[in-house]
């Protein structure tokens, strides 16, 4: 049972690439997160997911987007890259009335 | 706008003795808090979480208190051990769909 998985855990991106930083969980979680944090920072929601199929915005959603075809995946796209999402990415899951499970963290930095 | 604060960016103690992190929030409409535990390089890790119907809970040497007409939680470990130190972040949800973080308190505890 590998928990909730991230990769990569590095990456280092130019201004206007896109990327897309994978997140699978192995626990049948209906919920799915994705966060960023900055340094100082608490953990800001950029978007999250209900159950396959089913996608909602977060309190930072610009500049991303998401998709859950399946249970287990919940991939985040960026599109252009930008400076300002230079940042650590964390998903998370759980089940309903279940607290989260985070992964280990992708760490993201545009130049 | 951050609607839930850590107002203690850091905090030392000397093992043995107690650690207090505090932790405020703004929305009335929360009514589910939780504390996280994270170590550099890793994920959050759940520790300990209150519902608005309660104003204490207890699970081994951390104890989560709740003052909702204050608007204010506090996490008391008891007593401080050095594998304690790390950053600590409080959360809160409204819907249990949507959690929102504090920007963490790091505690490091003196042998």
């Amino acid at each position: 049972n590998a928990g909730v998985t991230q990769t990569p855990k590095f990456r280092i991106l130019k201004i206007g690439q896109s990327m897309t930083l994978q997140c699978t969980q192995d626990m049948n979680h209906n919920y799915m997160y994705w966060y960023r944090q900055d340094p100082g920072m608490g953990l800001k929601l950029i978007y999250y997911s209900v159950g396959a199929g089913i996608t909602d915005k977060g309190e930072v959603p610009n500049g991303y987007n998401v998709s859950r075809s399946t249970t287990e995946d919940f991939p985040l796209r960026l599109e252009l890259a930008a400076p300002s999402q230079t940042s650590v990415y964390f998903c998370a899951s759980n089940s309903d009335g279940d607290t989260q499970y985070f992964g280990p963290g992708t760490r993201l930095t545009v130049l | 706008d951050q609607q839930v604060k850590q107002n203690s960016p850091s905090l030392s103690v000397q093992e043995g003795r107690i650690s207090i992190l505090n932790c405020d929030y703004t929305n009335s409409m929360f009514d589910y808090f939780l504390w996280y535990k994270k170590y550099p390089a890793e994920g959050p890790t759940f520790l300990i979480s209150i519902s608005s119907i309660k104003d204490k809970n207890e699970d081994g040497r951390f104890t989560v208190f709740l003052n909702k007409s204050a608007k204010h939680l506090s996490l008391h470990i008891v007593p401080s051990q050095p594998g304690d130190s790390a950053v600590y972040f409080c959360a809160a949800s409204d819907t249990g769909n949507q959690f929102y973080f504090g920007t963490g308190t790091s505690l490091t505890v003196i042998p």
